[in-house]
């Protein structure tokens, strides 16, 4: 069981440049979300998805961009990469769209840096 | 809005000393309260969870009490190993949002 896999691992990027970071679970979970994490700042969920078809914002959207075509992918897209988006990036999930009371499931990590 | 508010770090103690990890929450509804321990290079995990005041979540050795008078959440254990070296998160999520709140994660030094 693979769980919560991100792609890729590290990645570094040129302001201005595009990019779409991958995650994608096998456990059918319907929540999923992407998080960065800053040193001093904890975790701030960028997008979150209860569903496919369902996107919405979370504390920290500009200059991302998400979709959630099928259950088991959510990428998280960068427009044109700023070096203030240099962070590691998390996806998580959990089983249902109302993750009150659940656990996350954490990828990874992608730990990406804009020149 | 709501907020999470742990200790900072690094917390540095020698193998088998007695670990507290100070935790306090504001939240305008009743939220759940979670631990999460990421080490090194991996994502988070969750190490314990309590759901309503009172209730105390235990992992590990690991412990921590919802007290809903001083909106709180302290992590704590009583020997902690090398092992345990790793950056612990609090986190709540209230009733009626999609939304997990992160502390600032506080890092674990244990020495042997």
């Amino acid at each position: 069981n693979a769980g919560v896999t991100q792609t890729p691992k590290f990645q570094v990027l040129k302001t201005g440049q595009s990019m779409t970071l991958q995650c994608a679970q096998d456990m059918n979970h319907e929540y999923m979300s992407w998080y960065r994490q800053d040193p001093g700042m904890g975790l701030r969920l960028i997008h979150y998805s209860v569903g496919a078809g369902i996107t919405d914002q979370g504390e920290v959207p500009n200059g991302y961009n998400v979709s959630r075509s099928t259950t088991e992918d959510f990428p998280l897209r960068l427009l044109s990469a700023a070096p203030s988006q240099t962070s590691v990036y998390f996806c998580a999930s959990s089983p249902t769209g109302y993750p009150t009371n659940e656990k996350l499931f954490f990828g990874s990590g992608t730990q990406l840096s804009v020149l | 809005g709501d907020s999470v508010t742990q200790m900072e770090g690094p917390v540095t103690l020698s193998e088998e000393a007695f670990l507290t990890i100070n935790c306090t929450y504001t939240a305008t509804g009743y939220p759940s309260l979670f631990w999460y321990v990421q080490y090194p290079g991996e994502g988070l995990q969750l190490l314990l969870k309590a759901t309503k005041a009172d209730d105390k979540g235990s992992n590990k050795g690991f412990e921590a009490t919802y007290r809903k008078e001083t909106t709180s959440f302290h992590l704590e254990k009583g020997s902690v190993q090398v092992s345990d070296s790793a950056v612990y998160f609090c986190a709540l999520s209230t009733s009626g949002t999609y939304k997990y709140i992160f502390g600032t994660g506080t890092r674990l030094k244990v020495l042997a």
